[in-house]
């Protein structure tokens, strides 16, 4: 089994409509991220969170909302999707012990039409 | 600002050597790792440096210069898997916190 877990894998959906990406980790890490990546640019950070109690917006936060329900779970909602949050996107989480090496889940590809 | 530059593309043949050069310029600089994403798929950690110098990792190696905001990912014997892209990262301490700051990858094309 992965040690970090995205899903869904792969999401249509249309504009307006409210959405939740789920990620869940087994790895005991305390750290947690969202990243979109879009075609031609870097990976850019949506939120993170280094404990259950601490949540930060990262560059892009506009449009998204997390949740750390659990230290293994950490969820990113768009509350309105709009088209141009079409984009591959990643969780990932990382040791405050260990460089803070991220290690990343499979991704979730999500279309808003 | 914080920049990070790779080139875009890159080809090899099989067999041979390649070096993919990353340029920064950032404040708060605390380290600097090498990813490698094939298409479609996550990212993987392939190596870390924070001092300058070169790092050994089997086929790959990687190299950092502190003073010239400049590394680069060395592959050895090159093979057909290793096509993918190269995510330079740089770590750098921003408000308390050490962000990781990608650049656009290097997608490389390994030939038979």
């Amino acid at each position: 089994d992965a040690d970090v877990t995205q899903t869904p894998r792969n999401r249509i959906t249309k504009t307006g409509k409210r959405i939740m990406l789920e990620c869940s980790q087994t790895k005991g890490h305390d750290r947690m991220y969202w990243y979109r990546q879009d075609p031609g640019l870097g990976l850019r950070l949506i939120y993170y969170s280094f404990d259950v109690k601490d949540i930060n917006k990262g560059e892009i936060s506009d449009g998204y909302s997390v949740s750390r329900q659990a230290q293994a779970k950490f969820s990113l909602s768009l509350e309105s999707a709009i088209p141009n949050q079409t984009a591959l996107y990643f969780c990932a989480t990382s040791d405050s012990r260990e460089w803070d090496i991220q290690y990343f889940g499979a991704g979730t590809r999500l279309s808003v039409l | 600002g914080q920049n990070i530059d790779q080139p875009t593309e890159m080809t090899a043949t099989e067999g041979a050597i390649v070096q993919i050069n990353c340029t920064y310029q950032t404040s708060g600089f605390n380290g600097l790792f090498w990813y490698q994403q094939h298409a479609g798929e996550a990212p993987t950690f392939l190596s870390y440096n924070v001092l300058d110098g070169l790092e050994e990792k089997g086929r790959f190696s990687s190299f950092l210069s502190r003073s010239k905001g400049y590394s680069y990912l060395l592959l050895k014997e090159l093979q057909m898997k290793d096509s993918a892209s190269y995510l330079c990262a740089v770590r750098a301490l921003s408000g308390g916190y050490n962000k990781l700051i990608f650049g656009a990858g290097t997608r490389l094309a390994v030939h038979p």
